[in-house]
């Protein structure tokens, strides 16, 4: 459970505010990813940093900017948000971005735009 | 299209009853499948992964999920239910996404055991 945190676990900001979401992972592993889960749909693959390298998903706004300093380090940089934005935000690592390895994830930040 | 489809929201089961959540995929190549359990407020546990050799796979708490490549399928079972199984199941598939790749989850099925 603790290989994995993520702060703040709950944040409500309203549509003008700046926020950062920051996770980090004490598991020595090389992949750090976004995810964006909402009620009643599919997980949604955000970002994914892998050896300083990222790999953007070209869907997601650029009111959500992530930021990577070291493979321990994830952030994700919020401003001039939307409702529709709330939702939970789950942090994930992995040994490397070979999907044969299972990710590991973090309890997650719960996010209210009001 | 590289897809999952978990085609049951919840599955209700009584405690000491066997269980099964249902998830078929639609992926190119040999499948990498991987179950995942989300317990409330916590973020995703990793339950089990099928990546090559036997069809039935074991996993952690029990559970065991049995690979069927004629049918695309990857049921995840557990012979006797526990009232602490009751959570949200995700089954997920690696699919090629440009020069990378990445997991592609279900809506996920919500496992509800009574006593």
């Amino acid at each position: 459970e603790t290989g994995v945190t993520q702060t703040p676990r709950h944040l409500v900001m309203g549509m003008t505010n700046k926020k950062s979401l920051k996770c980090e992972q004490h598991l020595g592993h090389n992949a750090m990813y976004w995810y964006k889960q909402s009620a009643k749909k599919p997980l949604e693959l955000m970002f994914v940093y892998s050896l300083e390298e990222r790999v953007e998903n070209n869907s997601v706004p650029s009111r959500f900017s992530p930021e990577c300093p070291n493979s321990s380090h994830l952030f994700l940089h919020l401003h001039t948000l939307q409702p529709e934005d709330s939702a939970l935000y789950l942090c994930a690592s992995s040994q490397d971005r070979d999907y044969s390895y299972e990710q590991y994830f973090g309890p997650g930040t719960r996010l209210t735009v009001t | 299209a590289q897809s999952v489809a978990q085609p049951e929201d919840q599955v209700n089961v009584a405690e000491g009853n066997p269980l099964t959540v249902k998830c078929t995929y639609s992926v190119s190549g040999n499948p990498y499948l991987f179950w995942y359990v989300q317990y409330p407020n916590r973020g995703l546990q990793f339950l089990l992964k099928y990546i090559t050799g036997d069809n039935l796979v074991k996993g952690s708490y029990g559970f065991e999920a049995e690979f069927n490549k004629s049918q695309t399928s990857f049921h995840l079972k557990k012979p006797s239910a526990l009232v602490s199984d009751s959570a949200l199941y995700f089954c997920a598939v690696r699919a090629t996404w440009g020069r990378s790749d990445k997991l592609i989850f279900g809506t996920g099925t919500r496992l509800q055991v009574f006593p």
